[in-house]
């Protein structure tokens, strides 16, 4: 059973970078079929697309973030990160890694998802 | 950006009822459409993909319809498990985007 799990600081400082990083388990992350993406909710608010990578380090993100995204994998780790740079308060969220199927490109396995608190 | 409006916002439902919930799109997106579930402290769920296809161990209850910018998802009878928020997204254009939401409360 394919299994996602994000890991990272639950805090972290305004104007400072944000890190995460989902660890896959039970399938391989070098799928040539499946992006590997990041979503996140604000508390009480709906879900935001952050960006997607394939194994091959093919990435493409949301616009609306200003550049401020960097996703990368590790296939030998079978882990993929996320890097969100000059944080503020509404970058407070927990963030979901999942895989997106190409059924219909949808998200089909999803982390628990991470609180991330922007405060100093 | 295709913004996603969701309607209604939150609705009240007894037990057995049929609910629909609609989707607009503010462009069409073909028949890229996906229906998520997502219960209170958890991660969102797929329900269904590209507009009516039931994800692998989904309920028969939940069905899809539409095609273009107007989609509903349906419950066909409410099951005390199935109060959650539900978000529509489309993967028709990046970025991809969702739906407000729509709260499935009970009666």
């Amino acid at each position: 059973q394919l299994q996602l799990q994000e890991s990272g600081p639950g805090l972290v400082k305004p104007s400072e970078t944000l890190s995460l990083t989902c660890t896959v388990s039970g399938d391989s992350i070098r799928s040539n079929s499946h992006y590997w993406g990041w979503i996140r909710q604000p508390p009480g608010k709906g879900l935001e697309w952050i960006g997607s990578i394939h194994y091959s380090g093919s990435t493409y993100d949301n616009p609306s973030l200003k550049s401020r995204v960097t996703i990368s994998v590790d296939t030998s780790k079978n882990q993929f990160s996320l890097k969100l740079n000059s944080v503020t308060a509404a970058d407070t969220a927990v963030y979901y890694c999942a895989r997106r199927s190409p059924q219909g490109e949808a998200f089909d396995y999803w982390g628990q998802g991470t609180l991330v608190t922007v405060s100093s | 950006d295709i913004q996603m409006t969701q309607s209604p916002s939150s609705l009240s439902a007894s037990v057995g009822d049929r609910v629909t919930i609609t989707c607009r799109a503010s462009q069409t997106i073909s028949s890229y459409l996906n229906w998520y579930q997502q219960k209170a402290g958890k991660a969102p769920k797929l329900l269904i993909y590209t507009t009516s296809s039931l994800q692998s161990g989904v309920p028969s209850r939940f069905s899809g319809s539409g095609s273009g910018t107007d989609f509903t998802l349906t419950i066909g009878s409410l099951q005390p498990e199935d109060f959650a928020t539900y978000y529509c997204q489309q993967s028709f254009n990046i970025p991809w985007t969702f739906g407000q939401g729509t709260k499935v409360e009970i009666k």
